[in-house]
């Protein structure tokens, strides 16, 4: 069990569906991650939330909208995406948002736009 | 902006052989975090690594800073099948302390 739950493991939509990813972390971190990662590419940091509030916004798209209700819960609401946005989306969670708090990732929601 | 390159980006090794991955950065690094990954599924979190020089170990894996702090290995001693997956470096950028991370390096080991 890692801390961090990721629902759905997997997901398949169409570009003109509405979905959303959940993830749930039980570690009373007070730091939220959301991640894209594609096949061959470095991870990439797509929204940070600290105490509930965004504080970094990596030039996502808007198609991609993420909701943080309280520390222990994100979510990513997606909505007219394109194929290329097939991916593993991971979240994770931090103590903090510093140099010393190492994340902890979920297993992540394996993505496919049809 | 800082940039992560990991190398070999794969490897392939006979069980009971060691191996070394390293991570080159193009600045100096604050934080270097070493993470495993199964294919499909999150990061598991190895080590962290913060001071020039300083080094961990955990069972077979050791993970070493260099000096100049841009520059980390990871070691593993008479690799075992469960050591394969993808191994992943991250560093803090210094802009609120998000991870960036190299682009893996995949590691297969032979029975």
């Amino acid at each position: 069990e890692t801390g961090v739950t990721q629902t759905p493991r997997h997901l398949v939509m169409g570009m003109t569906n509405k979905k959303s990813l959940k993830c749930e972390q039980h570690l009373g971190h007070n730091a939220m991650y959301w991640y894209k990662q594609s096949a061959k590419k470095p991870l990439e940091l797509m929204f940070v939330y600290n105490f509930k509030e965004q504080t970094e916004n990596n030039s996502v798209p808007s198609r991609f909208s993420p909701e943080c209700p309280n520390s222990s819960h994100l979510f990513l609401h997606l909505h007219t995406l394109q194929p290329e946005d097939s991916a593993l989306y991971l979240c994770a969670s931090s103590q903090d948002v510093g140099a010393s708090s190492p994340l902890h990732f979920g297993n992540g929601t394996r993505l496919t736009v049809t | 902006s800082q940039e992560l390159e990991q190398s070999p980006q794969s490897l392939i090794v006979q069980e009971g052989k060691n191996l070394t991955i390293n991570c080159t950065s193009s600045k100096t690094l604050y934080g270097l975090y070493w993470y495993k990954q199964k294919y499909g599924e999150g990061l598991i979190f190895l080590m962290m690594l913060q001071k020039g020089g300083e080094e961990k170990s955990h069972e077979k894996i050791t993970a070493k800073l260099d000096e100049k702090k841009q520059q980390s290995s990871l070691h593993i001693t008479a690799s075992q099948p469960s050591h394969a997956g993808i191994y992943l470096c991250g560093a803090d950028d210094r802009k609120g302390g998000k991870l960036i991370f190299g682009q893996g390096t995949e590691l297969s080991v032979k029975p």
